[in-house]
């Protein structure tokens, strides 16, 4: 199983809604990334998990919140987000050795904030 | 991490081999050379990574020139599912599990 799966894959939110996205991974990956991906760009890293520890946070603002409730299940809670937060959410996973490894992306989370 | 410089789209004939080339002339000799590709809609996805030799695998090979400036993805015998976004990027150690995605090369296979 080389999958990673997202759910939902679309969501419409309202800028005082709290949601979460959700993703899973059954490789025995130990590293877990969500990215954003804002139309026609390039994806941008937000946060890595490894060993089900947050080691890296590129500044993302604190209404994005975060999750690793064990090594295959990430999620991302989402509270009073801009309308500008609207994009394509992206998951990986990869071994979590620091050279050589590939990283397994999910389909995304297609996120519109109204 | 190198910074890497992908021509912004190209056209490939379905059926003949598609040549992506990227420039990495700041690489230093512990980065690798990786390559995924995004087709629209989907999640990136992992195609091939090197070093320093040439790599190939079921999806594509790889050439890395020997001053590792360069480097060109090749799929040997493009299909209509080939047409998606090709990033080149360049990782080291330092950067530990931190990919960097740059623009990257539209490609557009035509019948």
């Amino acid at each position: 199983d080389t999958e990673v799966t997202q759910t939902p894959k679309h969501l419409v939110m309202g800028m005082t809604n709290k949601k979460s996205l959700k993703c899973e991974q059954h490789m025995g990956h130990r590293a877990m990334y969500w990215y954003k991906q804002k139309a026609k760009k390039p994806p941008e890293l937000m946060f890595v998990y490894s060993y089900e520890k947050l080691s890296i946070n590129e500044s993302v603002p604190s209404r994005f919140s975060p999750e690793c409730p064990n090594s295959s299940l990430l999620n991302l809670h989402l509270h009073a987000l801009q309308p500008e937060d609207s994009a394509l959410y992206l998951c990986a996973s990869s071994q979590g050795r620091v050279e050589g490894h590939e990283q397994y992306f999910g389909p995304g989370t297609r996120l519109t904030v109204t | 991490d190198a910074k890497t410089t992908q021509p912004t789209s190209m056209d490939c004939a379905e059926g003949r081999a598609a040549n992506l080339p990227c420039n990495h002339s700041t690489i230093s000799g512990n980065e690798y050379v990786y390559w995924y590709r995004q087709i629209h809609s989907q999640g990136p996805q992992y195609i091939i990574h090197g070093l320093k030799n040439n790599e190939t695998n079921e999806m594509a090979s790889l050439i890395i020139t020997e001053d590792r400036k360069s480097s060109t993805l090749i799929l040997p015998h493009a299909t209509l599912r080939d047409t998606a976004v090709y990033y080149c990027i360049v990782k080291g150690r330092a950067a530990g599990n931190k990919l960097t995605f740059g623009g990257g090369t539209r490609v557009l296979v035509k019948p």
